[in-house]
C-alpha cells in the first residue's frame, strides 16, 4: 500500500493568512493526488484532483502542486469557512489511501 | 442533482454482518463511467476505502477487509449496498457511498459525490 504522510497534523493561522499543507507518499504517485476538505459532522468535498486540477465550483483561493512523491496545498488568504481537517488522497495503486488529515483552525 | 442517502442499522452485535444500503437519487447508478463505492471514518479518526465497484460488476476492494466485504449493486432500485461480515468494535465508523469517475486503467480514483454518512456503532 502507498502511505500518505500529511504535514502538519493541525495548524493555527489568521483570517487572510496564506496555509500550506505538504502530503508526502510512500512511493511515486505520479500526479493522481487528490484534496478533501471535512467539515465537523459533514462528508467530506473533493476540492482537486490530479494534484493541481481545482473541482467545478471551488473557490480559486484553494490550489494543488506537486508530482512524484510531494504534494503540497494551499490557501492563499485563510476565510472562516475554511475551518476545516484536509485530507490527500492517492490512486496510483489500489487500494486508494488517504493521508492522516490536516486540521487548519483560526488564531 | 445527484444525491447519495446512506441507510441502515446504527447498532450491531460483535461476529454480526453489517449491511448497509445507498439509496441514489437524481441520476441512474447505471449511467456513465462511474464507480460506486463505500469509505468509512472512525470517530475521531481519518478516512479508509472500503471498496468501489462499476455497475458492470467489476469491483475492487482494500485487501485489509476483503476476506469480510461484499459491495453489490441493485440496478433495480437503483442502490449501492454494503456487507461486512463478523463485525467487532473496530468496524465502528461513519460509512459513506460516494461516486467518482472511472479513470486511467479502468479503476476508481477520486470521490465526487458524497452521501451524509451513517454512523454504525459495533457493541453488545
Amino acid at each position: 500500500d502507498i502511505q500518505m504522510t500529511q504535514s502538519p497534523s493541525s495548524l493555527s493561522a489568521s483570517v487572510g493568512d496564506r496555509v500550506t499543507i505538504t502530503c508526502q507518499a510512500s512511493h511515486h504517485s505520479s500526479n493522481y493526488l487528490n484534496w478533501y476538505q471535512q467539515k465537523p459532522g459533514k462528508a467530506p468535498k473533493l476540492l482537486i484532483y490530479d494534484a493541481s486540477n481545482l473541482e467545478t465550483g471551488v473557490p480559486s483561493r484553494f490550489s494543488g502542486s506537486g508530482y512524484g512523491t510531494d504534494f503540497t496545498f494551499t490557501i492563499s488568504s485563510l476565510q472562516p469557512e475554511d475551518i476545516a481537517t484536509y485530507y490527500c488522497q492517492q490512486y496510483e495503486n489500489l487500494p486508494l489511501t488517504f493521508g492522516g488529515g490536516t486540521k487548519v483552525e483560526i488564531k | 442533482q445527484l444525491q447519495l442517502q446512506e441507510s441502515g442499522p446504527g447498532l450491531v452485535k460483535p461476529s454480526e454482518t453489517l449491511s448497509l444500503s445507498c439509496s441514489v437519487s437524481g441520476g441512474s447508478i447505471t449511467t456513465g463511467t462511474y464507480f460506486w463505492g463505500w469509505i468509512r471514518q472512525p470517530p475521531g479518526k481519518g478516512l479508509e476505502w472500503i471498496g468501489s465497484m462499476y455497475y458492470r460488476g467489476y469491483t475492487y476492494y482494500n485487501p485489509s477487509l476483503k476476506s469480510r466485504v461484499t459491495i453489490s449493486v441493485d440496478t433495480s432500485k437503483n442502490q449501492l449496498s454494503l456487507k461486512v461480515t463478523s463485525v467487532t468494535a473496530a468496524d465502528t465508523a461513519v460509512y459513506y457511498c460516494a461516486r467518482g469517475p472511472v479513470v486511467r486503467d479502468g479503476a476508481p480514483g477520486f470521490f465526487q459525490d458524497w452521501g451524509q454518512g451513517t454512523l454504525v456503532t459495533v457493541s453488545s
